[in-house]
């Protein structure tokens, strides 16, 4: 069973960069997508991006000019950077498999679905 | 973007029937994902493609989706159903993904 564990300073300060990682264990990196979604205090589930295992990214919009996710497929791994973090980025930070479903022609569905989530990690911005 | 929009909150007494709605443009078009989040816990997945249960999410979880609305309907509820409870989809014409604001679940 494959399983997800974030990984990465609580604290940040205003204006520096996040950094987080996000460790596969149970199952190979390849053939899925990989999410990073976070959810501020409160609030409700935010997506920040996903990244193909082939190394092809898809960021949100509100968020794309500071976002930058990557992948390690040697270890296993893929990562988050967020520049010019303000208080506004304080939020649980959770890493997310995508889905692998197949439809009754046998065809794959369901890929931007998360199946499989970390436990999250919280990131605090102050300075 | 593409807005999903969701009650704040829902009310059920237990063993009666839960329906939470995910409001949309043409949402009936779109593939509609669902999660349960407890307090303190990551999302669960407990329906996707508008209907379909992952292994192990109990039969009384159904969804549908149709026209402007998606609609994840709970039966015979029970308190550990108490939850948030998010939809999601896959926005093809600006080519991102979307949750709605979510919808707390409260078991009487």
């Amino acid at each position: 069973q494959v399983q997800l564990q974030e990984s990465g300073p609580g604290l940040v300060k205003p204006s520096e960069t996040l950094s987080l990682t996000c460790t596969v264990s149970g199952g190979s990196i390849s053939s899925y997508y990989w999410s990073w979604i976070r959810q501020p205090p409160g609030k409700g589930l935010e997506w920040i991006g996903y990244i193909y295992y082939s190394g092809s990214t898809n960021y949100n919009p509100s968020l794309k000019s500071r976002v930058t996710i990557s992948v390690d497929t040697s270890k296993n791994q893929f990562s988050l950077k967020l520049s010019s973090v303000t208080a506004a980025d304080t939020a649980v930070y959770y890493c997310a498999k995508g889905a692998e479903y197949y439809d009754s022609s046998g065809g794959r569905t369901a890929w931007d679905a998360f199946d499989i989530w970390g436990q999250g990690t919280m990131v605090t911005v102050s300075s | 973007s593409y807005v999903l929009t969701q009650p704040p909150s829902v009310s059920v007494a237990p063993g009666q029937t839960a329906r939470i709605t995910c409001g949309g443009n043409n949402i009936g078009s779109k593939s509609v994902h669902w999660y349960q989040q407890k307090p303190g816990q990551a999302p669960v997945l407990v329906v996707y493609d508008d209907s379909d249960r992952p292994s192990g999410i109990p039969e009384r979880f159904s969804g549908s989706n149709s026209g402007n609305t998606a609609t994840l309907t709970i039966s015979r509820v029970e308190a550990g159903d108490e939850a948030d409870y998010y939809c999601q989809v896959w926005d093809s014409s600006s080519d991102h993904l979307e949750f709605g604001g979510g919808t707390k679940l409260t078991v009487l």
